[in-house]
């Protein structure tokens, strides 16, 4: 099946920067599907936090950047703070699914 | 600003049928730019996409569900409702309803996605 995959986990300190890796295939974000970011905070609904790959929403800190290559797409958060720990999700479009489809989630740890 | 809001039975009996309904307030259903989706997260597991729907009717099942998903849009009241039938077990989950924008649309873009979500509401399936 087509997935998309992200590390269950990274942390860094304070002011430092992590990135979190969400590899696809060729049917999704190698078939040239756009990547979305979402940030899920602790018992709050997700919120979209990078759209098309390398856009922020309005409101989104330039602290977090997207980028994508290939199969591939990374969130990046740099001067990592305390508010920023959460789950993260990727998500695109799969044309052999036929569906959307979600990363299993990266919980981010601020040490 | 736009916020949606699940609502719905927290239990359903097994082989019976889902239904939640999703609100929409401070702003309208009518836009050709948006469409009205639902994504579940059993636990432990990925975010599924279920479905979306645009105003006037127009719906978009993902294959693995589609034989057992109804959407419906009531624009009077601003809801849109999701129906799933003969649930099981593996049915168990956090039920969200999202507003699904166009990528074409919002930035020329190719591949959908979800920028306004509800707090979710968890539903079991359970005799």
């Amino acid at each position: 099946q087509s997935v998309l995959t992200q590390p269950p986990s990274v942390s860094g300190a304070p002011g430092q920067r992590v990135t979190i890796s969400c590899t696809g295939s060729g049917s999704n974000i190698g078939a040239g599907y756009d990547v979305h970011w979402y940030q899920q905070l602790p018992r709050t609904a997700p919120k979209l936090l990078i759209y098309g790959n390398t856009n922020r929403p309005s409101g989104v800190p330039d602290r977090f950047s997207g980028s994508k290559s290939g199969t591939s797409a990374s969130l990046a958060i740099t001067g990592l703070q305390a508010e920023d720990e959460a789950d993260y999700y990727c998500q695109s479009y799969d044309t052999s699914l036929s569906t959307y489809v979600f990363g299993l989630g990266t919980k981010v740890t601020v040490l | 600003q736009v916020q949606v809001q699940e609502s719905g039975p927290g239990l359903v009996k097994p082989s019976e049928t889902l239904s939640l309904t999703c609100t929409v307030s401070g702003g309208s259903l009518y836009s050709s730019d948006y469409y009205w989706g639902w994504i579940r997260q059993p636990p432990g597991k990925r975010l599924e996409w279920i479905g979306s729907i645009q105003y006037g009717g127009t719906t978009y099942y993902n294959p693995s569900l589609k034989s057992r998903v109804t959407m419906s849009v009531d624009t009077s009241k601003s809801q849109v409702s999701l129906k799933l039938s003969s649930v099981t077990a593996a049915d168990t989950a956090v039920y969200s309803c999202a507003r699904h924008y166009r990528a074409f649309v919002r930035y020329r873009g190719n591949g959908d996605g979800f920028d306004i979500w509800g707090q979710g509401t968890v539903v079991a399936v359970s005799s």
